[in-house]
This record gives structure tokens, sequence and C-alpha cells, in this order.
């Protein structure tokens, strides 16, 4: 079992629409956890993190955090198509160490 | 605050060769870590260090693949004896402390060096 999975891409939803990314972790020692958006031949950079079971908003974006089942998901509201790139889920195990998932390609359709 | 800066952007190299790539993180950052990302992929984590002391190294990664932080400063990533599929972005990110027990201190990525081995 690999240690960060998302789920499968591309991920297409029309402008306006709602996108759901989902991601699940191994490590039941992870406490904090990180979205990370990356644009096409560019560095990831940070969206949401989250620390707690539960629901995190930040504008448009949502993070849901549920430790227990080892979940994480990522909701963006109102999708516009500069939010096309790849989303990649950060889990820090219990040693520190960053782990990222193999990333889903969102592509938002005007 | 300058961000992460990473050397070279690119780097062509003939197989057989060795390449050396550097980092240099956020200044009050102790946190430097190493990750390797391929067209279409996640990055992926290499090795990372606690000022100058490196906590881990992948087990996936080859003898040919060395990093330091001799200062506790910049780093260094040093590939020997190059192959085609280490043809790769090499990212170099930072951050402030044990990132579990400071909240909001997230990793900062440099540009990346883009390594093509021909």
């Amino acid at each position: 079992q690999k240690e960060v999975e998302q789920n499968s891409g591309p991920l297409s939803v029309p402008e306006g629409a709602i996108a759901s990314l989902n991601c699940t972790y191994s490590d039941r020692g992870s406490q904090s956890f990180f979205w990370y958006r990356q644009y096409s031949g560019k560095s990831p950079e940070l969206i949401m993190s989250i620390y707690s079971n539960g629901d995190k908003e930040d504008g448009r974006f949502t993070a849901q955090l549920n430790k227990a089942s080892q979940y994480v998901s990522l909701l963006i509201r109102d999708s516009q198509p500069s939010d096309s790139a790849t989303y990649l889920c950060a889990v820090i195990t219990s040693y520190d160490k960053v782990i990222f998932g193999p990333g889903t390609s969102l592509s938002v359709i005007p | 605050d300058t961000g992460v800066s990473q050397n070279p952007r690119h780097k062509i190299t003939k197989r057989g060769q060795n390449v050396t790539f550097r980092c240099d993180p956020i200044s009050e950052h102790n946190r430097l870590y190493w990750y390797r990302q391929t067209l279409g992929q996640g990055p992926e984590f290499l090795t990372y260090f606690q000022n100058e002391a490196q906590l881990e190294k992948s087990r996936l990664l080859s003898d040919r693949f060395s990093a330091e932080r001799p200062k506790g400063s910049f780093s260094t990533l040093e590939i020997q004896r190059t192959e085609q599929g280490d043809s790769a972005m090499y990212l170099c990110a930072s951050s402030r402390g044990q990132i579990q027990l400071l909240n909001n201190s997230p990793l900062h990525f440099g540009n990346g060096t883009r390594l093509t081995v021909t």
C-alpha cells in the first residue's frame, strides 16, 4: 500500500461546478495534512492545511479531514478555468517526513 | 525572505557523468527536503535534513545519490554515474522547524532543477 493515495484523474468539471478531490493515507500517526496546487512546469504551492477532524474553509476551498478513516478531501466551489492544475495531497508522517500523493489533474471546462 | 533558490535551473548531461545541484533554503528554515518529480507523478521523497543532520534517505534511492548540508544552510544533491532514468525535476523545499509541532509551517519550494540525461 502506498503511503498517500489520491483519486485517479484526470477530473473534468464545468465552470462554476464543485470539484471534489480525495486522498487517503496509511500512517495513523500523521497529524498534519496539506493540499498543494501545481501548475504545469511550476513548483507546488500551498493552498490549504488542516490538522483537526472536520471541515476548514478558506474562500472557495474547503478541506475535510477524518482521521479515523484516514481520509482527507478538498472541495473547490464555483470552479474557474484558472483552477485547472494538478492537486497534490501531502501528509506529515509520524517521523515528520512530508510525503506527497501522486496528484489529481483537474480540468475546469469554460 | 528571498525564497528557496535552486541552481542550476536546467542541466543536460551525458549518461555516466556526475552532476551536482545546489539548494539555498529560506534563511531561518532549519528543515530542508529534496524531492524528485517525473511527469504526471507527485514529488517523490529523497531525503531531508534538520540543520546539518541528514534524518532519512529514501530506501528507494540508489547509492549513486548523496546529499549534504555541511553548515546547516545550503544543501547539495549529487548524482554519480547518471542514467537516463535519473531524468526528472529535482525539487528542494524548506520549512521552519518540525512541521508536526508548528502549525501553518508548510513547505516552501524552490523552482527546481530539471535534469536531462542523454
